[in-house]
């Protein structure tokens, strides 16, 4: 059974203070491994996919990186609007749909 | 309109009440979800549907009924349903299984 588990379950940074949120997962056969972003009363909004272990996507202030067990989604200089939950999701070889984990909750303080 | 469009938004419903939530994609994705989101509890996946077949059914109770007539559109049909039911519902779609787009979601309340 695949398994998602994320860290810290809250996160209280100062604007401008870099941070990492972690998701460390057990799958059989990884499919890909997703990263999205959830703002109250929204859907998830997606952010990164990552196929395979070392490989790293950057967006704005976002950079998502992986290994074969876990995830690291680095967040450098956040301003006030980062401010969301961060979902960490995988699909396994034999899923149809994606196993997520709780989320991080993030909030960044002006 | 573009993306992945649920309605209603809101939805308050007695437990002898029958309702049904509606999903629509516009992204011409060949699979399509749908998932429920609880407080402190991570996403979980209720069916999937893929090419209008439904593949998944994660031990879902019989109370929630989905339909797929075709792939783009996709209903969850509800009916006597528990306030443990209250929670976001959400659809998603996907082509070839991989990289998932999600409506806004439904925010359901049994009372």
């Amino acid at each position: 059974e695949d398994q998602v588990t994320q860290s810290p379950e809250a996160l209280r940074l100062q604007e401008g203070e870099s941070s990492s949120l972690n998701c460390s997962y057990t799958v059989s056969g990884l499919r890909g491994l997703f990263w999205y972003r959830q703002d109250p009363g929204k859907g998830p909004e997606f952010l990164f996919t990552l196929y395979s272990a070392g490989e790293e996507k950057e967006k704005e202030r976002l950079k998502a990186t992986l290994t074969k067990k876990e995830s690291f989604l680095h967040i450098t200089a956040p301003k006030p609007e980062d401010s969301a939950t961060y979902l960490c999701a995988v699909q396994g070889g034999g899923a149809d749909g994606l196993t997520f984990g709780k989320g991080t909750h993030l909030i960044i303080q002006p | 309109e573009t993306g992945v469009t649920q309605t209603p938004r809101h939805l308050v419903m007695g437990m002898t009440n029958k309702k049904s939530l509606k999903c629509e994609q516009h992204l011409g994705h060949n699979a399509m979800y749908w998932y429920k989101q609880s407080a402190k509890k991570p996403l979980e996946l209720m069916f999937v549907y893929n090419f209008k077949e439904q593949t998944e059914n994660n031990s879902v109770p019989s109370r929630f009924s989905p339909e797929c007539p075709n792939s783009s559109h996709l209903f969850l049909h509800l009916h006597t349903l528990q306030p443990e039911d209250s929670a976001l519902y959400l659809c998603a779609s996907s082509q070839d299984l991989v990289g998932y787009t999600f409506g806004s979601g439904t925010r359901l309340t049994v009372v």
